[in-house]
Order: structure tokens, then C-alpha cells, then sequence
């Protein structure tokens, strides 16, 4: 089955500098990769998305990079804002074959912005 | 357009007792996933409700049960609570089962 590795862990960066996370995953068949934001005592939140036929995908201050053939991604968050300080979850299909039905998901990266 | 709704928010139970929690899907989505969160994890996905039938389950035993109406909002059932069942329940729905989860809230389940 789909094994998704998450770094670093824990990330702090001071305000309006730019933050970078990356996730790694197993299964070559994987083409679907959510980025999720969790606010302490909510759920996870869909913040950006991107599907294996693209390379990169921006929204605003973010944006989610895609290497197919070293099977990685990462999300950057740029001109960073106290308001970004969250965890971050990458995922991947839990079954590639069935696209994007459920998901493994990395084990978070706790972002800190410093004022 | 109404977002994923959970209920309760918090329960506290003893182990060996029985927990249902509640689900409802956003908005025209039809399928609903359960995860089970842990303290300092990531979600781990539990099972899928997709047309009020089981349409995938993750590696969790079958004291782990659900049920999904045909209003499309679902119902997780545990039965013989252990300790290591204390976790955030986050349901998640989407559109026939492929694509973007969108996740409610949670319900934080302790068990003592």
C-alpha cells in the first residue's frame, strides 16, 4: 500500500518569509495529492490540490510542486503571516488505482510564524 | 452551501462501553469517510460509505462499524471501547467517491 514520509516535522519561520514542506510517497500509480491546513480543535482543511498530469499549481501565497519521477511534492507558502501558523498534511490515494477514493496521509508538519 | 457536520464535539466513555457518532455530508456529496486521528498524527482512514453500502475500509477490526442513511449523513459505531480508541473522529465527504474530502470538525472520543 501507498507510504507518504512528511518533513520536517515541526518549521518555524519569521513573518513574511517564505516556508517549505515536503512529502515523499511509495506507489508510482498515485495521481492525486491534497494539501490540508489543521487549526488546533478543527478539522483538516482543504488548502491547495494537484493531480499527476501538472508540475506546479499556484493559489495566491501557495503552491504545491509535483516531481512524478522522484515521486515527491512540497507546498510553499510565501510572504508568511501569523495567521498561517498550523499543522500541514500532504496525502496520497490509499489505492492509486482507484482514483482518489481515500487517503494515506503524511504525519504533519507543525508550522510556526513568527511575528 | 452547507459544510460537514459532526456530532457530538467531545464524549467521554469507560472501556468496554459502545460510541455512536454522527455525520452529516456537505451539500450534494454522497460519500462519507471515516478517519481516525491520534494525538500528533495525521487522519487514518477507517471506511467509506458510498449509496448506504461499505465501499473500501482501512485496517481497523469489526468493532469498528458504520452506517450511512439515504439523506447521504452516516453514523460511526465502536463497540468494546479499548483505551487506544481515544482520538478525533473526522468524517470527510466528496462527490461519488473520488476526488477532493471535504472534513467536518471532528468528535473527540476519550475513553477512560
Amino acid at each position: 500500500g501507498e507510504n507518504v514520509e512528511q518533513h520536517p516535522s515541526t518549521l518555524s519561520v519569521q513573518e513574511g518569509d517564505s516556508a517549505v514542506i515536503k512529502c515523499t510517497y511509495s506507489d508510482s500509480a498515485s495521481n492525486y495529492f491534497p494539501w490540508y491546513k489543521q487549526e488546533l480543535g478543527k478539522g483538516p482543511q482543504l488548502i491547495i490540490d494537484i493531480r499527476s498530469n501538472v508540475g506546479e499549481k499556484k493559489d495566491q501565497r501557495i503552491a504545491v510542486t509535483l516531481n512524478k519521477t522522484a515521486k515527491h511534492f512540497s507546498l510553499h507558502i510565501t510572504e508568511t503571516q501569523p495567521e498561517d501558523s498550523a499543522v500541514y498534511f500532504c496525502a496520497a490515494p490509499l489505492e492509486p488505482d482507484n482514483y482518489g477514493q481515500n487517503f494515506v496521509f503524511g504525519p504533519g508538519t507543525r508550522l510556526s510564524v513568527l511575528p | 452551501e452547507t459544510g460537514v457536520t459532526q456530532s457530538p464535539t467531545h464524549l467521554i466513555k469507560t472501556r468496554g462501553q459502545q460510541v455512536t457518532l454522527r455525520c452529516s455530508s456537505q451539500s450534494g456529496h454522497n460519500t462519507v469517510s471515516w478517519y481516525q486521528q491520534a494525538l500528533g498524527q495525521g487522519p487514518q482512514f477507517i471506511f467509506q460509505y458510498y449509496r448506504e453500502e461499505e465501499n473500501g475500509r482501512g485496517n481497523f477490526p469489526p468493532r469498528f462499524s458504520g452506517l450511512q442513511f439515504p439523506n447521504y449523513s452516516s453514523e460511526l459505531n465502536v463497540n468494546a471501547l479499548e483505551l487506544d480508541d481515544s482520538a478525533l473522529y473526522l468524517c470527510a465527504s466528496s462527490l461519488n467517491g473520488v476526488g477532493t474530502q471535504y472534513f467536518g470538525p471532528g468528535t473527540r472520543l476519550t475513553v477512560l
